[in-house]
């Protein structure tokens, strides 16, 4: 039974650039939500996604954006990256009705 | 929103000893997890208890809803137990909040 998968494990990228980071479900799971988790803290809800459309989100500007495609996995987009996007980005996949949610092992971003 | 305060904000233990942290929030839940953390990053869960209690070998957790405070203890600690436990919780909006995490270092 596979976890949930992201890609890619690290990521490098200048100041304001582009980035896709991806994550693929758990098997059985329908949904899809992604958090950053900046150095030291806990991890801060992004967004989620349901049925391809963005159901839940948090306190993030529009750089952020997503994408879940028809096999429930998903994407994170941030454009014009700043210094501080520099964080660990976290997928968490769960069964939309259940409350448990199940994480994959993250994308380290950094921004320079 | 919710507020999510774990304590103590770091714990250093010899190997052996009993530990418990606490996670208090600030209004009523659907949804609580307790996550251990470890030093690649990746998020374990350990319970998933909005209420009541559980044990899974050495790792029990106790959730009391009604005064709004979960307790995850850990006995008998060993090496590979360090890493930074975190409580998260999940209210009516249905976004999952997390404390700031408890980070535990134990000595052998």
């Amino acid at each position: 039974d596979a976890g949930v998968t992201q890609s890619p494990t690290h990521l490098i990228k200048t100041r304001g650039q582009q980035v896709t980071l991806r994550c693929s479900p758990k098997s059985g799971h329908d949904t899809v939500s992604w958090y950053q988790q900046a150095l030291g803290q806990g991890p801060q809800f992004i967004f989620q996604y349901y049925e391809e459309e963005e159901r839940q989100r948090g306190n993030f500007p529009d750089r952020f954006s997503g994408h879940q495609f028809p096999n429930y996995s998903s994407e994170l987009n941030v454009n014009a990256l700043l210094l501080g996007d520099s964080a660990l980005y976290l997928c968490a996949s769960s069964l939309l009705g259940h409350n448990e949610q199940f994480f994959g092992p993250g994308t380290r971003l950094t921004v320079l | 929103g919710i507020q999510v305060e774990q304590s103590p904000p770091d714990l250093i233990l010899q190997e052996g000893a009993n530990s418990t942290l606490r996670c208090n929030f600030s209004d009523s839940v659907n949804n609580l997890q307790w996550f251990h953390q470890n030093p690649w990053g990746q998020l374990i869960n350990l319970f998933y208890i909005p209420s009541g209690t559980k044990q899974n070998g050495r790792l029990s957790a106790t959730t009391v809803a009604t005064e709004r405070y979960s307790l995850l203890y850990i006995s008998s600690s060993q090496t590979t137990d360090s890493g930074v436990y975190f409580c998260a919780v999940k209210g009516n909006t249905g976004k999952l909040i997390f404390g700031q995490g408890t980070t535990l270092q134990v000595k052998p």
